[in-house]
């Protein structure tokens, strides 16, 4: 159980084009997903709350009208980074708690996305 | 925010031997999460672990909240277990995570 996937695993894009990113949760629901960003040979750094039926929530730094969050259903939610340059390019992994009443959060496989 | 540190940065052992991975956080935490970042960039959830020891395999971690660190054990290390393990505690009170810089480990046969 508490399966997370994403799609793509990995995109190419033009500097200036939008590239979508999706999250589901597989075999449970989730009000609440994050969408995190990894440098390479660096940590994790939480990006953004998604919350379903409202707005996301944003980390300080991180730039909500060039990451588009849109949490649609119970499970799915995505992230579109738009006018996209290279420094964009980066892995983006989403999470989500299983609610089963834990704190315990569940990964997706993750996107690697580069701009050229 | 509540801080993550982990020790150390890098660590190289032979097939066979055991390692002991170290994570210190500057608060109480409601949750506290091993993970294992494999070649492709998955996180695999080892502990889920705010208190109390567990065990699974050839892992086990500890856990001690009062003294605000936790411990992941690896026995009898293999090449597979190569790779990065990172720590991670509440961002704030909630379910985000903040990551500690991770412990790369490189297990040679």
């Amino acid at each position: 159980g508490a399966v997370v996937s994403q799609h793509p695993s990995w995109v190419i894009c033009k500097s200036g084009t939008s590239v979508k990113i999706e999250c589901r949760s597989l075999d449970f629901q989730a009000t609440t997903m994050f969408w995190y960003r990894q440098f390479p040979k660096q940590s994790l750094m939480l990006m953004a709350t998604s919350n379903e039926g409202s707005k996301a929530t944003y980390e300080q730094g991180v730039e909500k009208d060039k990451f588009l969050i849109n949490h649609a259903s119970l499970t799915l939610s995505t992230l579109t980074v738009t006018s996209a340059h290279p420094e964009d390019s980066s892995f983006y992994i989403c999470s989500a708690p299983d609610g089963r009443g834990s704190y315990e959060q569940y990964f997706g496989p993750g996107t690697r996305l580069t701009v050229t | 925010g509540i801080q993550v540190e982990q020790s150390p940065p890098d660590l190289i052992l032979q097939e066979g031997a055991n390692s002991t991975l170290r994570c210190n956080f500057s608060d109480s935490v409601n949750n506290l999460q091993w993970f294992h970042q494999n070649p492709w960039g998955q996180l695999i959830n080892l502990f889920y672990i705010p208190s109390g020891t567990k065990q699974n395999g050839r892992l086990s971690a500890t856990t001690v909240a009062t003294e605000r660190y936790s411990l992941l054990y690896i026995s009898s290390s293999q090449t597979t277990d190569s790779g990065v393990y990172f720590c991670a505690v509440p961002v704030r009170s909630g379910y985000a995570l903040n990551f500690g810089k991770g412990t790369s480990l490189l297990v040679t046969p």
